[in-house]
C-alpha cells in the first residue's frame, strides 16, 4: 500500500482543465517540496512532467502545473488535449532511508 | 543527448535469476544516480532502489532487500540489476532511470525504454 494516495481515474473534455491530487496518508512525506509527477503512456517510458512541486523540465508544456497545500500535492492540466490521455503518478522522497515512493497512479481519460 | 538503452526481453522460470542491463550515453556516467523502477501488468510504478555509479553505493526498497543487487561497470557506462528467486509476480517491465542531478537525486529525468521480464513455468 503506497503512502501516497491518488484517485484511480479522472476525465475531462478537450479544452477543459483537470486536477489530480496526491495525498500523503501515513506520514509527513509531502512536508517538504520533493514531489514529482510522471506521465506514462502505454508501451512507452514514463516522462517527468513536474519536479519539486511546481517546476517543469525543459520541453514540458506550460499547460502542466503543480502545487502543494499541506499534505496534498496537485497536478493541473489545462487546455486538455487528446495526447494528454495517460496514467499519471506522483512521487516523492520519503525523507528517511533515502527511499522514493510512487502514488498508485491516476488514469486520465480525455472524453 | 542523454540516453539509457536497456537489454532485451527475458523469459525465466520460477526460482531463477535475471540480469537487466542499462547502458548510459551522452553524459558523465558517474555523476548521476541510476534508479530502477518496475511495472507489473495492470499495476502502478514500483520503485526498487538506486545505485551511485560513482562509488557503487546502493539503496534498495524494503520489498526487494535480499533479492535485488544493483552494480555498475564504469568502463562501459553500464548499470546492472540482478533479481533472484523469481516468482510469477515478478513478471513486469523493468525500467532504469537517471536522476536529474546531485541535489535532485530522487527526480527521475531520463528513462530507459524498459525491459519485459516474464516469469513462467
Amino acid at each position: 500500500q503506497s503512502p501516497l494516495t491518488q484517485p484511480a481515474s479522472v476525465s475531462g473534455s478537450p479544452g477543459q482543465s483537470i486536477t489530480i491530487s496526491c495525498t500523503a496518508t501515513t506520514s509527513d512525506i509531502l512536508k517538504y517540496n520533493f514531489v514529482s509527477w510522471y506521465q506514462h503512456h502505454p508501451d512507452e517510458a514514463p516522462k517527468l512532467m513536474i519536479y519539486e512541486v511546481k517546476n517543469r523540465p525543459s520541453g514540458v508544456s506550460n499547460r502542466f502545473s503543480g502545487s502543494k497545500s499541506g499534505n496534498t500535492a496537485s497536478l493541473t492540466i489545462s487546455g486538455l488535449q487528446a495526447e494528454d490521455e495517460a496514467d499519471y503518478y506522483c512521487s516523492s522522497y520519503t525523507g528517511s532511508n533515502t527511499y522514493v515512493v510512487f502514488g498508485g497512479g491516476t488514469k486520465l481519460t480525455v472524453l | 543527448q542523454e540516453q539509457l538503452v536497456q537489454s532485451g526481453a527475458e523469459v525465466k522460470k520460477p526460482g531463477a535469476s535475471v540480469r537487466v542491463s542499462c547502458k548510459a550515453s551522452g553524459y558523465t556516467f558517474i555523476g548521476y544516480y541510476i534508479h530502477w523502477v518496475r511495472q507489473a501488468p495492470g499495476q502502478g510504478l514500483e520503485w526498487m532502489g538506486w545505485i551511485s555509479p560513482n562509488n557503487g553505493v546502493t539503496n534498495y526498497a524494503q520489498n526487494f532487500q535480499g533479492r535485488v543487487t544493483m552494480t555498475r561497470d564504469t568502463s562501459t557506462n553500464t548499470t546492472y540489476m540482478d533479481l533472484t528467486s523469481l516468482r510469477s509476480d515478478d513478471t513486469a517491465v523493468y525500467y532504469c532511470a537517471r536522476a536529474r542531478g546531485r541535489s535532485g537525486w530522487y527526480i527521475l529525468l531520463y528513462w530507459g525504454q524498459g525491459t519485459l521480464v516474464t516469469v513462467s513455468s
